[in-house]
């Protein structure tokens, strides 16, 4: 299994500012995801973090907007920029193990105001 | 396009009693189906991996069975306790190259 941090875990924002979200796992591993997930939803994929590449974005999620940084193996951040009250949602990263089991980080809780 | 479905949406029930948790998935080519716990404003744990070529996994009290050929998985809880009360996630891995595709979750209770 894979033990994951996010900071911050919640933080309360106004709407027109940018917020980068950090992930932190404590073993290398190749794949990261981000997930999005709003009030009283399920979980949504905005993109997937690759080490040493640009992230792959899912439809509806554009790098301008939630742009991704993996410097390393362990690592990822993401923003979350020009923030409207829509962005309000819990941002969760995830990793996966070698048989694809997937893990997740304990959740950054943003609300925009 | 896979598309997950979890039935009921909530649930409640008395502690001790037995109860099951129902996930249904359209595309049958799966790669594996994860169980998922969730607890209020907090991220997922992870209950349950079934494999594609797996039956059933257990955990305690908690046994997940995968019918890949009619798209279905139930998540059973044997003696259910308050502190069981959470929201539950299905989600299904079609590829090791795909997201995960997740349903939308059925709310537990259990009420001492």
């Amino acid at each position: 299994s894979a033990v994951i941090s996010q900071k911050p875990s919640r933080d309360i924002c106004q709407r027109g500012t940018s917020l980068t979200i950090q992930c932190q796992v404590d073993s290398q591993v190749t794949m990261m995801f981000w997930y999005r997930q709003q009030p009283g939803q399920s979980l949504t994929l905005i993109a997937t973090a690759n080490q040493g590449s640009e992230a792959t974005y899912e439809s509806g999620f554009v790098i301008d907007k939630f742009p991704i940084s993996r410097p390393n193996l362990t690592f990822s951040t993401l923003t979350v920029s020009n923030m409207s009250p829509e962005d309000s949602s819990i941002y969760l990263c995830s990793v996966a193990s070698g048989d694809y089991e997937q893990y997740f980080g304990p959740g950054t809780r943003l609300t925009v105001t | 396009k896979q598309e997950v479905t979890q039935i009921p949406a909530a649930l409640s029930v008395p502690e001790g009693e037995n109860l099951v948790l129902n996930c249904s998935f359209t595309d049958s080519a799966i790669y594996n189906l994860q169980w998922f716990r969730q607890d209020p404003g907090k991220g997922l744990t992870s209950l349950l991996l079934i494999q594609s070529s797996q039956r059933e996994q257990t955990s305690g009290r908690l046994n997940a069975s995968l019918d890949k050929s009619s798209g279905r998985s139930t998540l059973y809880i044997a003696a259910s306790q308050p502190g069981d009360s959470a929201t539950y996630l299905c989600a299904v891995l079609n590829s090791g190259n795909t997201p995960l595709v997740f349903g939308k979750g059925t709310r537990l209770s259990v009420i001492a």
